[in-house]
């Protein structure tokens, strides 16, 4: 059973800050992990994915990968109250299209 | 490119009828999920087809859940009968070929009472 593990939150920053989200999961053969955003009462919409060969950086996002700890994490800078909503992460097991998500975390970004 | 296509957006029934959902992919995409998201949760997979084909189907109930994909394009996912933990929305998905992230339609918003 392949397992994602994020930390429900919510995790509340302030805006301009440095936001935070983590996450861990079971299948080491996961070879590609995507972040998705989900604003209250709408469907999940990709941000960004990055493979498990390094990390990767778009705007303010940035994904990171610890393989040997099986941790992912996405740190958004310059936080604006509009990054506030549930992100949930979502490895890709090996030769597989299927993405196993998480629970999500819950972010707000305080004026 | 049009999105990701479901209806109906919201749907109530009573325990133990049924109900049905159907999704249309973006055109081209071969590979088409049905997720379920309860609130508080993540989506979970129930089915994946690649064309009109069934990739994986090992947590869809089927004893109450079935899902078809007719040539390979529009599919409909059938609860019957439904059950009060039924309640969440069902989230269709669909992937070409070399892409990577999915591209999810809005959803259906199930409520059994």
């Amino acid at each position: 059973q392949k397992e994602v593990e994020q930390n429900s939150g919510p995790l509340s920053v302030p805006e301009g800050a440095i936001a935070s989200l983590n996450c861990t999961y079971s299948d080491r053969g996961s070879q590609s992990f995507f972040w998705y955003r989900q604003y209250s009462g709408k469907s999940p919409e990709l941000i960004m994915f990055i493979y498990s060969n390094g990390d990767k950086e778009d705007g303010r996002f940035t994904a990171q990968l610890n393989k040997a700890s099986q941790y992912v994490s996405l740190l958004i800078r310059d936080s604006q109250p509009s990054d506030s909503a549930t992100y949930l992460c979502a490895p890709r097991g090996a030769g597989s299209y299927q993405l196993t998500f998480g629970k999500g975390t819950k972010l707000s970004v305080i004026p | 490119e049009a999105g990701v296509a479901q209806s109906p957006r919201y749907k109530i029934i009573e325990k133990r009828q049924s109900v049905a959902f159907w999704c249309n992919p973006i055109s081209g995409h071969a590979t088409l999920y049905w997720y379920q998201q309860i609130l508080g949760q993540g989506p979970k997979l129930l089915i994946q087809f690649q064309n009109n084909g069934v990739v994986d189907d090992s947590q869809l109930p089927k004893d109450r859940f079935s899902a078809e994909r007719l040539k390979g394009v529009d599919s409909t996912l059938k609860i019957q009968p439904a059950k009060l933990e039924d309640s969440a929305v069902y989230l269709c998905a669909s992937l070409s070929e070399g892409s990577y992230g999915y591209t999810f339609g809005s959803g259906t918003r199930l409520t059994v009472v």
